[in-house]
């Protein structure tokens, strides 16, 4: 089974509008965290946000904002005003913290184009 | 503070061939974990160290090695190059459990 499920292959949105990017993830364990990255064509993947399992406040990170439902097992990417420079490939990914095992395991990705 | 650091950025290889990859951390960080990423296969975890341990291995052939040195840079070996061992390796380091810093890759090609 899939632990992290990214719905959406790709995305278009007008520039400065908001955009939400969908993030499902499946795990037994209590403690976890969440991560999303950002992948331009370049290749470097560049942390954007985190939330961890136990928090009880959606994370922000300046225009980035995560929607973190825990019951759904949901933790969606939220860009607010969103700008051309945001065109790229989006990955979430999560680390289930229990012994001998702290790996980041990678969805599929979204690649999200801003249109002028 | 200088990023992760990967040598060489591209690299171009024959079936059968070997090769090594290098790693250098994050000042202070002595987390490293290395990915591979593929069209097909998306991005899949190789293996991590820490304070020159393996800690975590991912499920890949015995042909995949690492080794973490004792200023924390780390190497990745592939013995045997595959065809199919084409793709975008990516090393990153961390400080705490909370993010991976990632460096900008080195692009092995097998031909």
């Amino acid at each position: 089974a899939q632990k992290i499920t990214q719905t959406q292959p790709g995305m278009f949105v007008q520039e400065k509008e908001a955009v939400t990017l969908d993030c499902t993830y499946d795990t037994s364990d209590q403690s976890y965290g969440l991560f999303w990255y950002k992948q331009p064509s370049s290749g470097e993947m560049i942390f954007l946000i985190y939330q961890g399992s136990y928090d009880e406040q959606n994370a922000t990170e300046g225009r980035y904002s995560l929607n973190f439902q825990k019951a759904r097992k949901s933790a969606n990417l939220v860009i607010s005003a969103s700008q051309l420079g945001d065109s790229a490939m989006y990955f979430c990914a999560m680390r289930e913290i229990n012994f001998g095992n702290e790996k980041l395991t990678f969805g599929t990705g979204t690649r999200l184009t801003i249109i002028p | 503070k200088a990023g992760v650091t990967q040598t060489p950025r591209y690299l171009i290889k024959t079936r059968g061939q070997q090769v090594t990859l290098s790693c250098s951390p994050i000042s202070g960080h002595r987390s490293v974990s290395w990915y591979q990423q593929t069209p097909g296969q998306g991005l899949q975890f190789l293996f991590e160290y820490f304070s020159e341990t393996q800690r975590n291995k991912g499920n890949f052939p015995g042909r995949f090695s690492g080794r973490q040195f004792s200023n924390s840079r780390s190497e990745m070996n592939v013995s045997t190059l595959e065809l199919g061992d084409s793709a975008l390796y990516l090393c990153a380091s961390s400080l705490d459990r909370e993010r991976q810093n990632f460096g900008p890759g080195t692009r092995l090609t097998v031909l």
